[in-house]
């Protein structure tokens, strides 16, 4: 079966445009966590959904970051008036359920200019 | 609150030699603990993940082992070969839905 994908693989904005990062989880996880990775170091968490419920949204770094997952499965992060510090990349990661193995897609590298 | 720390920051070995990366935690009350590589520009790949309950995982050439009273996990490269080269990360899962990562350990394996 497919596994995680994630699109745009780039993303160049310029400060103050709004961008939308997608994910596509394998079928049938529930579990769906947004990670952002700044160069040389590891994935900071951001949020996690179980389902179409977004349990934790305590990584996200500010009011302009917001995240969905209306239907249960594809996931939308949407950063609002990006910053030159909103530049990394955004990992999606799935899993089965709560404490399984997560599944990582390739990322979505941010450049804001 | 949960901190995680991977040492060395980065290793190099001649090919053939067995190896172990190190992970250590802050808060011994973690849900999981799972080992990624992840290669230049690419996402993560999972290698192993060990419940709390349990004490080590095997792979292929790889080993996790997991102490939770001391706060650390090893993860053992047995015989390493070049495409073994990549950076480790290892990653906690804690009591609630937050994913803790180390800032990994970047292995060169030598042909």
């Amino acid at each position: 079966g497919a596994g995680v994908s994630q699109s745009p693989r780039y993303k160049v904005a310029k400060r103050g445009q709004d961008v939308a990062l997608r994910c596509d989880p394998i079928s049938g996880h529930v579990s769906l966590f947004w990670y952002q990775q700044a160069l040389g170091q590891g994935p900071e968490f951001l949020t996690y959904f179980q389902n179409e419920a977004q349990l934790d949204k305590s990584g996200l770094p500010s009011d302009r970051f917001f995240a969905e997952r209306p239907e249960g499965s594809v996931s939308t992060l949407k950063i609002q008036r990006t910053q030159q510090e909103d530049s990394a990349v955004y990992l999606c990661a799935s899993s089965f359920s709560t404490g399984y193995e997560q599944f990582f897609g390739p990322g979505t590298r941010l450049t804001v200019l | 609150k949960q901190e995680v720390t991977q040492i060395p920051a980065a290793l190099s070995v001649p090919e053939g030699e067995n190896l172990v990366l190190n992970c250590s935690f802050t808060d011994s009350a973690i849900y999981n603990l799972q080992w990624f590589r992840q290669d230049p520009g690419k996402g993560l790949t999972s290698l192993l993940l060990i419940q709390s309950s349990q004490r080590e995982q095997t792979s292929g050439r790889l080993n996790a082992s997991l102490d939770k009273s001391s706060g650390r996990s090893t993860l053992y490269i047995a015989a390493s070969q070049p495409g073994d080269s990549a950076t480790y990360l290892c990653a906690v899962g804690t009591g609630g839905f937050k994913t803790i990562f180390g800032a990994g350990t970047r292995l060169f394996v030598k042909a």
